[in-house]
């Protein structure tokens, strides 16, 4: 199993800030890389897929890259609804697998 | 609008079953994989069905392999999750995703898919 882990636990910022989160692979997965973002409460929601492009509907302010085992998903200047957890999800090889999650709150 | 709408969960006792269900709308059914994942309570994601669309393909994780099935029916625009042999560490809120990006060769899944429409999700509680 491909195990999936994010960096840091918790980010602090304040809005307006930069925000850079990291999700390294155990193994090669290439590009088969996604991100979502899920509030209290609510279902996870799709913003990046295939490591780099963004689902439907999400501001350019995501964005996402890397490869093969180190991957980021960066948000160039956070708003107040960006206030959340993230967590990337490899889809390369079966099982697919999630990180642990990175928290974004407020600063 | 793409929806999915999961139903079932509930309390159940250690060592019991339970069938999720979930009714899609929206969307093109048969041309789309289902998923279910989970999360226990303050926890992650965890993955643990993909069934393709013409069910050809499933697989499972680990910790649910030999205990729940993965099957849907075209028909009625639904994707279930019979869950047996239930333990307290299944105790989480279970969504039902849809897939995108997976690729079907013969029979087999070569791939995973991304998730890009999940539902509200049902909980499950096991407990005595």
């Amino acid at each position: 199993e491909i195990v999936m882990t994010q960096s840091p636990a918790t980010l602090s910022v304040s809005p307006g800030e930069r925000a850079t989160l990291s999700c390294g692979a155990s193994q090669s997965v290439s590009s088969y890389l996604a991100w979502y973002q899920q509030k209290p409460g609510q279902a996870p929601r799709l913003l990046i897929y295939g490591a780099s492009t963004r689902a439907t509907g999400i501001p350019a302010r995501f964005s996402g890259g890397g490869s093969e085992t180190e991957f980021t998903l960066t948000i160039s200047s956070l708003q107040s609804e960006d206030f959340a957890v993230y967590y990337c999800q490899q889809y390369n090889k079966w099982p697919q697998t999630f990180g642990q999650g990175t928290k974004v709150e407020i600063k | 609008e793409v929806q999915l709408v999961e139903s079932g969960g509930g309390l159940v006792q250690p060592g019991g079953s339970l069938r999720l269900s979930c009714a899609a709308s929206g969307f093109t059914f048969i041309s789309y994989s289902l998923n279910w994942v989970r999360q226990a309570p303050g926890k992650g994601l965890e993955w643990l069905s993909y069934i393709s669309p013409s069910s050809s393909s499933i697989y499972y994780a680990d910790s649910v392999k030999g205990r729940f099935t993965i099957s849907r029916d075209n028909a009625k625009n639904s994707v279930y999750l019979q869950m047996n042999s239930l333990r307290d560490e299944d105790t989480a809120v279970y969504y039902c995703a849809r897939g995108e990006g997976d690729i079907v060769v013969l029979v087999a899944a070569i791939r995973g898919n991304w998730f890009d429409s999940w539902g509200q999700g049902t909980l499950v509680t096991v407990s005595s």
